[in-house]
């Protein structure tokens, strides 16, 4: 299974300020994940970053807001842009298992704060 | 819209006692679901997998059945430990490749 570490694990950011969160996994991956979990709710697809192509966004969520990279087949970063309050989230990265396309692995997530 | 929904309200059980939880999805049938655990603090860990074809699956203490049905997912944990008390999480494919939809998830306590 593969194994997945985010940074920072958490960050209190003040209101118009962005902040860049890292996913590294240990073994190289097609598909990488993000999602947004707000308080109390479940998982949302934020979108799905291939290496060398444009990441792929779902419905609400938008490139200037949250922009992402993926450099390489171990690493992707996930920007949140202008945060404001609603923001406060935790963001976790997933990957898909390896021998199968079927199964998700997540990072331990970052803990964001908007103040 | 695809929806996953689970019963928000938490579950609290005895030790030893088999834990079910539920979780029902709108439209079509997905071609699988899956159940996450999540501890608070971390991501989900993957547990199971079911498809369509298949009425149950087990591994261990937890067992999943898929009802195509009722569009319900039954999810039991066995023998239940104050170890099993987390939030567990249904998800189904949604369109094709990897998307996952989840549900909200239901707590689960497990008391001496």
């Amino acid at each position: 299974s593969a194994v997945i570490s985010q940074k920072p694990s958490r960050d209190i950011c003040q209101r118009g300020t962005s902040l860049t969160i890292q996913c590294q996994v240990d073994s190289q991956v097609t598909m990488m994940f993000w999602y947004r979990q707000q308080p109390g709710q479940s998982l949302t697809l934020i979108a799905t970053a291939n290496q060398g192509s444009e990441a792929t966004y779902e419905s609400g969520f938008v490139i200037d807001k949250f922009p992402i990279s993926r450099p390489n087949l171990t690493f992707s970063t996930l920007t949140v842009s202008n945060m404001s309050p609603e923001d406060s989230s935790i963001y976790l990265c997933s990957v898909d298992e390896r021998e199968s396309t079927d199964t998700q692995y997540f990072g331990p997530g970052t803990r964001l704060t908007v103040l | 819209s695809q929806k996953i929904e689970q019963n928000s309200e938490a579950l609290n059980i005895q030790e030893g006692k088999t834990a079910t939880l539920t979780c029902n999805y709108t439209n079509y049938s997905p071609a699988y679901l899956q159940w996450y655990r999540q501890d608070p603090g971390r991501g989900p860990v993957f547990l199971l997998l079911i498809r369509e074809n298949e009425k149950e699956k087990r591994k261990e203490r937890l067992k999943v059945t898929f009802d195509t049905t009722l569009k319900q997912s039954l999810f039991h944990i066995t023998a239940s430990q104050p170890a099993d008390s987390a939030t567990y999480l249904c998800a189904r494919a949604t369109g094709g490749g990897n998307k996952l939809t989840f549900g909200t998830g239901t707590q689960l306590k497990v008391e001496l």
